[in-house]
């Protein structure tokens, strides 16, 4: 498994603040993801990086923004949090075609 | 129509049984296929991994793939109560589809009782 780590892994914040979750690997994976999970809606994708500033929007992007200025980290940053915003964040890796994702242990953010 | 479809469940079933785990598809791209195993606050793990059609066994767990039906399937032998978790099937396209995204279904909770 890749070596991932997520930080915080647990985070309260009050609506209308900046909120920036961590995302580190070991493994030189090129891609990074940022999922999304709630009850009814399971795994969504937020954003997603190909490399080294190279970044793209999953299904779920507004109101959150990504940066990757090295390969072992990418950063999820919700500009002014809102409640709808609670949830479980998930960062995942990917080598490429013929191997699986790759996924963190998680961020709890509650947002009041 | 969703991309994926998975019956969120819950499921419980009693030591011993065999389960069985379904997904069904809309996309005739898709052509890797994965289960994940994710228990309570934790983050999921890759159980299973099966490029196009077939069946693919590894101890207790077997993974089928009919992509005629566009359907996979996850049967687990001997269930125990350590198998107690949410599963979820995941597929992507192939390289020219858009390999680098995997679909989820919602998952599916399992409980196996002592």
């Amino acid at each position: 498994d890749a070596g991932i780590t997520q930080s915080p892994r647990h985070k309260v914040t009050e609506t209308g603040t900046p909120v920036t979750l961590r995302c580190h690997q070991t493994e030189n994976h090129r891609y990074m993801y940022w999922y999304r999970q709630d009850p009814g809606h399971g795994l969504r994708l937020i954003h997603y990086s190909y490399g080294v500033k190279d970044t793209d929007k999953g299904e779920v992007s507004d109101g959150y923004s990504v940066s990757r200025s090295k390969t072992e980290d990418f950063l999820l940053t919700l500009e002014s949090a809102t409640s709808s915003q609670t949830s479980v964040y998930f960062c995942a890796t990917w080598w490429g075609v013929g191997d699986t994702q790759y996924f963190g242990p998680g961020t709890r953010l509650t947002v009041l | 129509q969703k991309e994926v479809e998975q019956d969120p469940g819950p499921l419980s079933v009693p030591e011993g049984a065999i389960v069985s785990l379904n997904c069904t598809y809309s996309n005739s791209a898709f052509q890797y296929f994965m289960w994940y195993r994710q228990y309570s606050r934790k983050g999921p793990e890759l159980l299973m991994y099966t490029y196009s059609s077939g069946n693919k066994e590894d101890g207790r767990f077997t993974a089928q793939v009919d992509k005629s039906s566009k359907y996979i399937s996850l049967f687990i032998r001997d269930s125990q109560p350590s198998d107690s978790a949410t599963y979820l099937c995941a597929m992507s396209a192939g390289v020219r589809g858009g390999s680098e995204k995997l679909v989820f279904g919602k998952g599916t909770k399992l409980t196996v009782n002592p």
